[in-house]
């Protein structure tokens, strides 16, 4: 069964550092999206992307945040100068349209900010 | 608005017993429902989801979960818990577009008692 790739799965980084995050999401999905998960806390939207372009996104979204489509296969989340706060599991997902279709989650990169 | 609220973030059942994981929403309009799993260390796992057709839904795992629009509830169950049901559970409900309105319930960690 085909399925959300994420890479690294375990990113440690320094404050002030950016990172990318990467994704590659399933094949035939059109609709893809970045999700974290702050330790013990709650799953939390970040952006959803859809047609090279984001549809929407949440207000933890910031100007430090941004996503590609560099290549028609690989989703990057790009965070430009990490906080320790910023210190979470970043889920990506995609699905096949947009209305009730499920999403289909990686397995996470966990973003350690020192 | 949505929301979506588990009622218990932590339940601990004996290995055979029932398994019973409690959601309620609020939605404006007729929601699509979700339940994911995440073991540890892994990725959201898509359990079962209710898209407005039958009220009893049936997933993967032998889990299904019941729509009561009456009582705004989602309730997961299982007849019989197993060592390999112990794992966090989200109750998740989106509305008829836009990735923004997917919202995640806080959790319920499931704990299995040999």
């Amino acid at each position: 069964e085909p399925e959300v790739t994420q890479t690294p799965s375990h990113q440690v980084t320094q404050m002030g550092q950016e990172v990318i995050l990467r994704c590659v999401p399933i094949s035939n999905h059109l609709y893809f999206y970045w999700y974290r998960q702050i330790l013990g806390q709650k799953v939390e939207f970040l952006v959803s992307f859809y047609n090279n372009e984001i549809s929407e996104k949440s207000e933890i979204f910031d100007d430090q945040f941004s996503v590609e489509r560099p290549d028609g296969s690989n989703f990057t989340l790009k965070i430009r100068s990490t906080k320790l706060e910023d210190s979470a599991m970043y889920f990506c997902a995609s699905s096949s349209t947009a209305n009730n279709s499920p999403l289909h989650f990686g397995n996470g990169t966990r973003l350690t900010v020192t | 608005a949505q929301s979506v609220t588990q009622l218990d973030s932590h339940v601990s059942v004996s290995e055979g017993t029932p398994v019973l994981l409690r959601c309620n929403y609020s939605s404006s309009y007729s929601p699509s429902l979700f339940w994911y799993v995440q073991h540890p260390n892994k990725g959201l796992q898509l359990l079962l989801k209710y898209t407005s057709a039958a009220t009893l839904v049936k997933g993967i795992n032998g889990f299904e979960a019941e729509f009561k629009k009456s009582e705004t509830s989602f309730h997961l169950t299982k007849p019989s818990a197993h060592m390999s049901d112990a794992a966090e559970y989200f109750c998740v409900v989106s509305g008829p577009s836009s990735a923004s309105k997917i919202i995640f319930g806080s959790g319920t960690r499931l704990s299995i008692r040999p």
